[in-house]
Order: C-alpha cells, then sequence, then structure tokens
C-alpha cells in the first residue's frame, strides 16, 4: 500500500516558468512533510518541509503547499532553472513506536528544465 | 563536515560472497538509517538505529545484518545475497530518530550493489 504518491512520472517545463510537482498521501498521522532532490549516482538531498499544522512554507525559489484536506502538497519552483533537473521526491514523516521518526517516499517525478 | 560518506561507492559481489557496506558522519547526529533502492522506485527504509541501538527493522531478511560500532559508524554486512539484492543501498543520518521530521535526513551518495 503506497502511502505517499506522486502520479506524474515526469514533469517538463521551460526555464524561467514555474514547476509544479504534486504529492498525495493516505495517513493522516504524517506530522511533518519533505522534498527531497535527487540526482543520478548521488543520495538525496534535502530541499523543503512543512509541519502538518501549516500550509505554506517559502524558501527561496522553493515554496511547499499543504492542503490537509485533500491530501495533497505540492512543490513550486520558480522561476526553473536547468540546473533544477532531477528527480524529486515528496517524503513524510510517522512516527514509529513513539520515539522514533521514519520517512516514507514517494516514487519521485523526473523534473527536466529545458533551456 | 555536513557529509554522510559511504563506501565503496560500487560493489560486484557473487552470492556466497560476503561483504559489508561502511557509512560515516561527523556531524553529532544520533540516528542512522539504511535505505534500499531499486530503479524507479523510492526508497525503501530497512534498519534504523537510534544511539547506537536498533529501534527498527523492517522485516528484512536475515542475509542483511546492520551494525552500529558507534555513534558515527554504520555498517551493513552482506551474506548469502540474491540477484534481486542488487539495488543502491543509501544511508543517512538525523539528529535524532524522534527528530527526522522538520530537518529532514542526510543522506550519502549510497553503494550500487550488484549480486551475481
Amino acid at each position: 500500500d503506497q502511502q505517499v504518491k506522486q502520479n506524474s512520472p515526469s514533469l517538463s517545463v521551460q526555464e524561467g516558468r514555474i514547476s509544479i510537482l504534486n504529492c498525495d498521501y493516505t495517513n493522516s498521522m504524517f506530522d511533518y512533510f519533505l522534498w527531497y532532490k535527487k540526482y543520478p549516482a548521488e543520495g538525496p538531498t534535502f530541499l523543503i518541509s512543512i509541519s502538518s499544522i501549516k500550509d505554506k512554507n517559502e524558501d527561496g525559489r522553493f515554496t511547499v503547499f499543504l492542503n490537509k484536506s485533500a491530501k495533497h502538497l505540492s512543490l513550486h519552483i520558480v522561476p526553473s532553472q536547468p540546473g533544477d533537473s532531477a528527480v524529486y521526491f515528496c517524503a513524510a514523516s510517522a512516527r514509529y513506536g513513539g520515539a522514533t521518526n521514519k520517512l516514507i517516499f514517494g516514487t519521485g517525478t523526473l523534473l527536466a528544465v529545458q533551456p | 563536515d555536513t557529509e554522510v560518506t559511504q563506501t565503496p561507492k560500487h560493489l560486484v559481489m557473487g552470492m556466497t560472497n560476503k561483504k559489508s557496506l561502511k557509512c560515516e558522519q561527523h556531524m553529532g547526529h544520533r540516528a542512522m538509517y539504511w535505505y534500499k533502492q531499486k530503479a524507479k522506485k523510492p526508497p525503501e527504509l530497512m534498519f534504523v538505529y537510534s544511539y547506537e541501538k536498533l529501534s527498527i527493522n523492517e522485516s528484512v531478511p536475515s542475509r542483511f545484518s546492520p551494525e552500529c560500532p558507534n555513534s558515527s559508524l554504520l555498517n551493513l554486512h552482506l551474506h548469502a545475497l540474491q540477484p534481486e539484492d542488487s539495488a543502491l543501498y543509501l544511508c543517512a543520518s538525523s539528529q535524532g530518530s524522534h527528530m527526522g521530521g522538520p530537518y529532514g535526513y542526510t543522506f550519502g551518495s549510497g553503494t550500487r550493489l550488484t549480486v551475481v
């Protein structure tokens, strides 16, 4: 059962435009949501997170929006740059046994930013 | 130092071999993790160590044996693996296993394992 889903396996945008990556989840007990970026042959790199009690968090060109009623979050990148081309993973943090968190990852979206 | 270092970067092993993957961090993080990632799939959690004690084992087969000798090191011992175990093995760390949420994990670059 996939608790975190990214339904778009790929996305292509023009440089300078907005990139919107979407993520849906099923477990209402997740306490944080995170976005990671991954280049080939490298580990995922943390980008931005949002608490489940907030609906927006912004960091430079990256903004994450959370819609709890829809169990949906999105990552907006504006303006998009060719260096943003990578696989983006949505992840959700879940309590496990009271004292330990674990991250559950979505399937990823390959973003290609065209010059 | 803000990195998680994994060695080796690539490993090819036979099904009867014994090998070990190593992970090291010097950020003072007290939680360390092993994840497995197959092609076009998300990373899947295998083990969590919190303060050098194993706190989560996600029903991983016993041919994978984790070890945390100290707070900076995490090993994954491999024995009698199958070809389907071929994957990218990622190590990660966080400030505390209860604080993985807002700060995320710091991941290493991974070990690309091929079992022949």
